[in-house]
């Protein structure tokens, strides 16, 4: 069966340090990944999805980047975190075609 | 582009007592509409969906229903439990358009407490 991982699980950062969050599939080939940001008031924001290695796409403009350097493996990133990159941050994937999507227990980000 | 509207925000019942959470959609080629419940701290789990060809779908204490006419569809829980107790997300995806990702679109979440 597949499944997803994201770690760490909760993270505390200084405003202006670096950040990288990742995401592995288990179990799929090829899939479709996707990174959300979840603020307080619950709603799911899509920050970056990608259909495949290496291809990325944004949804927002914003302090962050994504990369997929391997099939199964979703990065985000950023150079210098801000006060408003707090929040919680999902990971989903779906395989292809119009399936569907399954998520990571997410990151809690707290900037300091 | 898709816009889902859910409703109610927060909603309290009596253990054993029914829970309907209701959304509607924008875009009438919207074909697919998961359901999902995030228990505190955790990612969104999708415990039902529905395709645009079904009007009706039920697993156990769960149902969700479709009205395409009126473009909303409805969660219903029965026989509730204080483990039923989440926030519950709604979404709605249209069909392929060339950019390959099939994209969800996600009401902002019911929070759904059953009170023993």
């Amino acid at each position: 069966s597949q499944t997803i991982h994201q770690w760490p699980a909760t993270l505390v950062q200084p405003v202006g340090s670096p950040l990288s969050l990742e995401c592995t599939v288990e179990g799929t080939s090829n899939p479709n990944l996707y990174w959300y940001r979840q603020a307080a008031g619950r709603g799911l924001q899509l920050l970056f999805y990608s259909v495949g290695i290496g291809q990325i796409s944004s949804e927002v403009p914003q302090n962050l980047s994504a990369s997929r350097p391997q099939d199964r493996q979703f990065i985000l990133s950023s150079k210098k975190l801000l006060l408003s990159d707090s929040g919680f941050y999902l990971c989903a994937w779906t395989a292809k075609g119009n399936q569907p999507q399954h998520f990571g227990d997410g990151t809690r980000l707290s900037i300091l | 582009g898709e816009n889902v509207e859910q409703h109610p925000s927060t909603l309290s019942v009596q253990e054993g007592d029914s829970a309907v959470i209701k959304c509607t959609y924008s875009d009438s080629a919207s074909n697919y509409f998961p359901w999902y419940k995030q228990e505190l701290g955790k990612g969104p789990q999708l415990i039902i969906d529905i395709r645009s060809n079904v009007g009706e779908k039920k697993d156990q204490r769960i149902a969700v229903t479709l009205n395409k006419t009126a473009k909303h569809f409805s969660l219903h829980i029965t026989e509730t439990q204080p483990e039923d107790s989440a926030v519950y997300f709604c979404a709605a995806r249209a069909p392929y358009s060339g950019a390959g990702s099939y994209q969800l679109t996600f009401g902002k979440g019911t929070k759904l407490s059953v009170i023993p």
